[in-house]
């Protein structure tokens, strides 16, 4: 049974470009949250697709937006990036409603490294 | 600004110590999660509780839920060298759908 899978693992961009990032979630699950880890933090929630809509949003610029696919997959795209970008950029998955709303199972992340 | 305040940041002891990490927060939660992630992992969730004064183990780790649901503690028992990691604590709140989490505190158990 697969998990979350999340690529690229690994990227290196420059200031200004973009960059996107690509989630499958668990088997069964039809819920996935983005989180941005800064070295030494915690997690920090950017948003969550559910039903292929954008349900809630952090405390994020608008430089940060997503999708989410008809199969549950979802791709975070950060546009005009910033030093402060880098980070590791962790999806999770879950089941929309319910008891299991909020557990959460995450990807191994995708590390960015904006030079 | 942290939601969940964790405490301490950095913790190393000896393998066979006895160690407890904090999570402290001002908000009431509905609930509130331990998780451990290792380096270049996602992390993975250890337990959940719910309910004021709860405590759960599961075999060395033992977790405590305050009365007031604004804390939580986790505690280990006679640690291994495997229980090192990051420790992250993790709040949700009603009609909230994200988790808010604490910095996380870095344990490490010297063999």
């Amino acid at each position: 049974d697969a998990g979350v899978t999340q690529s690229p693992t690994h990227l290196i961009k420059t200031r200004g470009q973009q960059v996107t990032l690509r989630c499958s979630p668990k088997s069964g699950h039809d819920t996935v949250s983005w989180y941005q880890q800064a070295l030494g933090q915690g997690p920090q929630f950017i948003f969550q697709y559910y039903e292929e809509e954008e349900r809630q949003r952090g405390n994020f610029p608008d430089r940060f937006s997503g999708h989410q696919f008809p199969n549950y997959s979802s791709e975070l795209n950060v546009n005009a990036l910033l030093l402060g970008d880098s980070a590791l950029y962790l999806c999770a998955s879950s089941l929309g409603a319910g008891a299991g709303a909020n557990v959460l199972t995450f990807g191994a992340g995708s590390r960015l490294t904006v030079l | 600004t942290q939601l969940l305040e964790q405490s301490p940041q950095f913790l190393s002891i000896q393998e066979g110590e006895n160690l407890t990490v904090y999570c402290n927060s001002s908000s009431v939660f509905s609930s509130l999660q331990w998780y451990r992630q290792e380096p270049g992992e996602g992390p993975v969730l250890l337990v959940t509780v719910v309910t004021g004064g709860e405590v759960k183990k599961l075999k060395r780790l033992t977790f405590q839920f305050g009365d007031a649901r604004k804390d939580s503690s986790l505690h280990i028992t006679a640690a291994q060298p495997g229980d090192t990691g990051l420790y992250l604590c993790a709040g949700d709140r009603t009609n909230d759908y994200k988790l808010s989490f604490g910095a996380g505190t870095t344990v490490t158990v010297r063999a």
